[in-house]
């Protein structure tokens, strides 16, 4: 199957670097894509094609792969940053799209 | 600028359908895909699934084939997702995403299957 398994929570204090690892065979073949969701508002694309920043986007914002698993690093963590952070892959040839089960950003 | 407006929340009885709109503004309509993606309440992003906005094509996944009807009006720019046999588990707010198109060299490419803009959402609430 094709699934993508995130840790759930990431705590970090206001300055520090948050590292929220999204884990997935298919990763291995496809881009990981990364959602920053606060509640009650739709998702935000902050990283495509695995480390790509969209424009508007903070440079503190970042990610990397490496095999089957891809991370997304936010250096000198704001307090604006805490959300919700979802991966995603898509399978073109399905088609198919998976999200990660989300990872709860605290900045303590 | 780019926007997607959805339709207001719904109550639905076990059993009924429910259709929610999505209006897009400020693009070419019919160069892009759109996705449907929803999220039951506390819980992740779940992807429903993709229309061709030119040629109407669909493609949704597995576990909805068969419930989930998606169509688009190129006249007003918006597309519709409709989903039927309601049950209690398919209460969540219901987004319209757009699908990225990737230019390069003087050719577009898509779709990209991720999404650059997003409705606001809509509440779709099962309850008997």
């Amino acid at each position: 199957s094709y699934e993508l398994t995130q840790p759930p929570s990431v705590s970090v204090s206001p300055g520090q670097t948050a590292r929220i690892t999204c884990s997935g065979d298919a990763l291995a073949k496809q881009y990981a894509y990364w959602y920053q969701q606060k509640p009650g508002q739709a998702p935000v694309l902050v990283i495509y094609k695995d480390s790509e920043r969209p424009s508007g986007i903070p440079e503190r914002f970042s990610g990397s792969s490496s095999g089957t698993i891809v991370t997304l690093t936010i250096s000198g963590v704001q307090a604006e940053d805490e959300a919700y952070y979802y991966c995603q892959s898509a399978d073109s040839s399905g088609p198919y799209v998976v999200f990660g089960g989300g990872t709860k950003l605290t900045v303590l | 600028q780019v926007q997607l407006v959805q339709s207001g929340a719904e109550v639905k009885k076990p059993g009924a359908s429910v259709k929610v709109s999505c209006k897009a503004f400020g693009y070419t309509f019919t160069s892009y895909y759109m996705h449907w993606v929803r999220q039951a309440p506390g819980q992740g992003l779940e992807w429903m699934g993709i229309i061709d906005l030119s040629g109407g094509f669909t493609s949704d996944a597995q576990r909805f084939q068969g419930r989930v009807t998606m169509t688009r009006d190129t006249s007003t720019s918006t597309v519709y997702m409709e989903l039927s046999s309601l049950r209690s588990e398919d209460t969540a707010v219901y987004y319209c995403a757009r699908d990225v198109l990737y230019c390069s060299g003087g050719s577009c490419y898509s779709p990209q299957y991720y999404f650059d803009y997003w409705g606001q959402g809509t509440l779709v609430t099962v309850s008997s």
